[in-house]
């Protein structure tokens, strides 16, 4: 299995712009989760879904940001509009007994 | 707030000697703990875990260390490798609450250098 798959590794964009992130979990996990990475703060729990279905957002900062899940298969996590604070390491990882993580998505919004 | 801390940033350790990561949490209904090893550019792995029933698991160099009363646990990495090199995360997790999601909380991560 090739593990949780996320695109694009890099992102530079500037404030204002809508930034989409995606992922693709290991195949068989049926826990998907979105995690950012800040110096200030380390992992911080955006949202996780279970069976494609969101089921705590409480970590989402702002109505900013949103995510999906239409398929086993696919998760989208969604900045609109995007804003310099927003810079950041974000990480989706599945799960299988423990948490696999995906490389991250290195985002700088300018 | 911060339920878990780990509250240095940074640790410098000698090849061959063991090497010391600690954490703190503040949310008593925190049940099951973990560690996580991140290389740059690379998502975390998982490297071990620990039950609150328990007070010492150990795999191989690396043994973790848990004092509930103290909301304590510490990493021992015994001897240390130059490939140990690494920001090491604490997380943890309270697993009566949320039966199978495994839900995170995890401190800000100590970067772990082993010179030769």
């Amino acid at each position: 299995d090739a593990g949780v798959i996320q695109s694009p590794r890099h992102e530079v964009t500037e404030m204002g712009q809508e930034v989409t992130l995606r992922c693709k979990p290991i195949s068989g996990h049926d826990y998907l989760f979105w995690y950012r990475q800040t110096m200030m703060r380390g992992l911080e729990l955006l949202i996780y879904f279970n069976n494609n279905v969101p089921i705590d957002d409480s970590g989402m900062p702002e109505d900013r940001f949103s995510a999906k899940m239409p398929n086993a298969s696919f998760s989208t996590l969604k900045i609109q509009p995007s804003e310099p604070r927003d810079s950041a390491v974000y990480f989706c990882a599945s799960r299988g007994g423990t948490q696999y993580f995906g490389p991250g998505t290195r985002l700088t919004v300018l | 707030d911060q339920q878990v801390k780990q509250n240095s940033p940074s640790l410098s350790v000698q090849e061959g000697r063991i090497s010391i990561l600690n954490c703190d949490y503040t949310n008593s209904m925190f049940d099951y703990f973990l560690w996580y090893k991140k290389y740059p550019a690379e998502g975390p792995t998982f490297l071990i875990s620990i039950s609150s029933i328990k007070d010492k698991n150990e795999d191989g160099r690396f043994t973790v260390f848990l004092n509930k009363s103290a909301k304590h646990l510490s990493l021992h990495i015994v001897p240390s490798q130059p490939g140990d090199s690494a920001v090491y995360f604490c997380a943890a997790s309270d697993r009566k609450a949320i039966q199978g999601a495994q839900k995170l909380v995890f401190g800000q991560g100590t970067r772990l250098t082993i010179n030769p």
